[in-house]
């Protein structure tokens, strides 16, 4: 049921540049991105509505192929401040509501 | 400032003991969401409501149940707690239109 988020966990030195990718196995109508740092709440980051969409959100930009039910995450030139668990979600119309469902999560490390 | 506000950050709980967690939001969101959060597993739905006296299952509901009296305010409901639901339980908001959710800080539930 809920997205499959690879790789599960990446470790990068600071000005690398990363890919988080998210697939699904049912369809995929918007796809949303959040970042979760070290005891906080998850936060948002940006959400993709069209198939081939990208979008960005400082130097982190995202990808949505709607056929093939997957979205992508680019992060580049990664910043320490970059670190912590990163989610996909995704919105499934239930007929009476939008059910927002999410990833396995992606640990992200960024080292000096 | 948004808010989601989660009663308790820590709580401990015996086994077979009744638990309430309790979630309020300030913007005046028609949905709201339980999540819980394990290692390796990422978000998984607990719940989701999507106006007063309304709810629906997400993909874990067994052991669970909720409660939505008013729109501000979301309780989750363990009916007799085992230790199987020792684990970060996070709770979210978000509007009818669907773009980002806001997250509460979550609470550590530990059942002994």
């Amino acid at each position: 049921q809920q997205p499959v988020q690879s790789p599960q966990a990446v470790i990068l030195r600071e000005g690398e540049d990363a890919v988080i990718n998210c697939s699904s196995s049912k369809a995929l109508y918007s796809v949303h991105w959040y970042r979760q740092k070290h005891g906080e709440a998850p936060v948002f980051l940006m959400i993709l509505l069209k198939g081939g969409e990208q979008k960005g959100h400082e130097k982190i930009s995202a990808s949505f192929n709607e056929k093939k039910q997957q979205s992508s995450l680019y992060l580049t030139a990664s910043q320490l401040s970059y670190s912590g668990t990163y989610f996909c979600g995704t919105a499934i119309n239930t007929g009476t509501a939008s059910k927002l469902t999410f990833g396995t999560g992606t640990r992200l490390q960024v080292t000096l | 400032d948004v808010k989601v506000t989660q009663s308790s950050r820590y709580l401990v709980k015996r086994t077979g003991e009744k638990v309430f967690l309790e979630c309020v939001q300030d913007m005046d969101h028609e949905n709201m969401f339980w999540y819980r959060q394990d290692p390796g597993l990422g978000l998984r739905l607990i719940y989701f409501s999507y106006d007063v006296k309304m709810k629906e299952k997400g993909d874990i509901p067994e052991g669970y149940s909720v409660s939505r009296e008013k729109k501000e305010r979301f309780s989750l409901i363990l009916e007799s707690a085992s230790t199987n639901q020792t684990s970060m339980y996070l709770c979210a908001s978000r509007d009818r239109l669907g773009t980002e959710a806001f997250f509460g800080q979550g609470t550590r539930l530990t059942v002994v």
